[in-house]
């Protein structure tokens, strides 16, 4: 069964500093990844995606890896701001498929 | 652009009544979804469409129903609700190819007594 992983479950950090969140998935075949942002009520909105060739890719603070032979990924926030405090959702879709699987979320909160 | 919207916001039901839930697109996107949240749990799909007049059952679809009378309407049905169907909804849609992104609506909270 196709599952996705995400640690730590939350996440405290002061304003300023910097953080990572994990994603491990045993999706298979793999056709890409993607992290995205849910702020409290309101839908989740994407940050970005990552498909088998790709290691890294940025998106202002928030930058994303990709190990594909271990079937991990992580996004990293860089000098967070109070309006980072979100879920942060790993969403994996399988080859062939458009239908993805999604992780439980890494609630974060920022206090300044 | 509107993106999605989803109607209603808020619904209170008593165990039994029905309602319908509807989503609207406005980016002539073909896909369209219909998901549950609840707490410590990710996104799980109800139902999906791939294009107009089609639909299909996704992970938990049990209790409820779907219709995909135009593109850009998707509506999600509960004919006898339960308070188990106690949960966010949020509907998405996408252009289709597995790379695309799904945007998502702002969700409907629904609680059944």
């Amino acid at each position: 069964k196709n599952q996705v992983e995400q640690s730590p479950q939350s996440l405290i950090i002061l304003e300023g500093k910097n953080c990572t969140l994990q994603c491990n998935y045993t999706v298979s075949p793999f056709s890409n990844l993607r992290w995205y942002k849910q702020d409290t009520g309101r839908g989740p909105v994407s940050l970005t995606i990552m498909t088998f060739s790709e290691n890294t890719k940025s998106n202002g603070r928030y930058t994303a890896t990709l190990d594909a032979d271990t079937k991990q990924s992580s996004l990293h926030i860089t000098a967070s701001q109070l309006s980072d405090s979100a879920s942060y959702i790993c969403v994996v879709t399988p080859g062939g498929s458009y239908i993805p699987t999604f992780g439980r979320g890494t609630s974060l909160i920022v206090h300044p | 652009n509107a993106g999605v919207t989803q109607t209603p916001k808020f619904r209170v039901l008593k165990t039994g009544q029905s309602m319908t839930l509807l989503c609207a697109q406005d980016m002539n996107h073909e896909y369209m979804y219909w998901y549950r949240q609840d707490p410590g749990m990710g996104l799980r799909l109800i139902h999906y469409s791939v294009g107009e007049g089609t639909t299909a059952k996704g992970e938990v679809p049990d209790g409820y129903n779907v219709s995909r009378l135009k593109k850009q309407n998707f509506l999600l049905g509960l004919e006898s609700a339960a308070p188990s169907q106690t949960s966010v909804y949020f509907c998405a849609s996408s252009y289709g190819t597995s790379n695309d992104e799904q945007f998502f609506g702002p969700g409907t909270r629904l609680t059944v007594l």
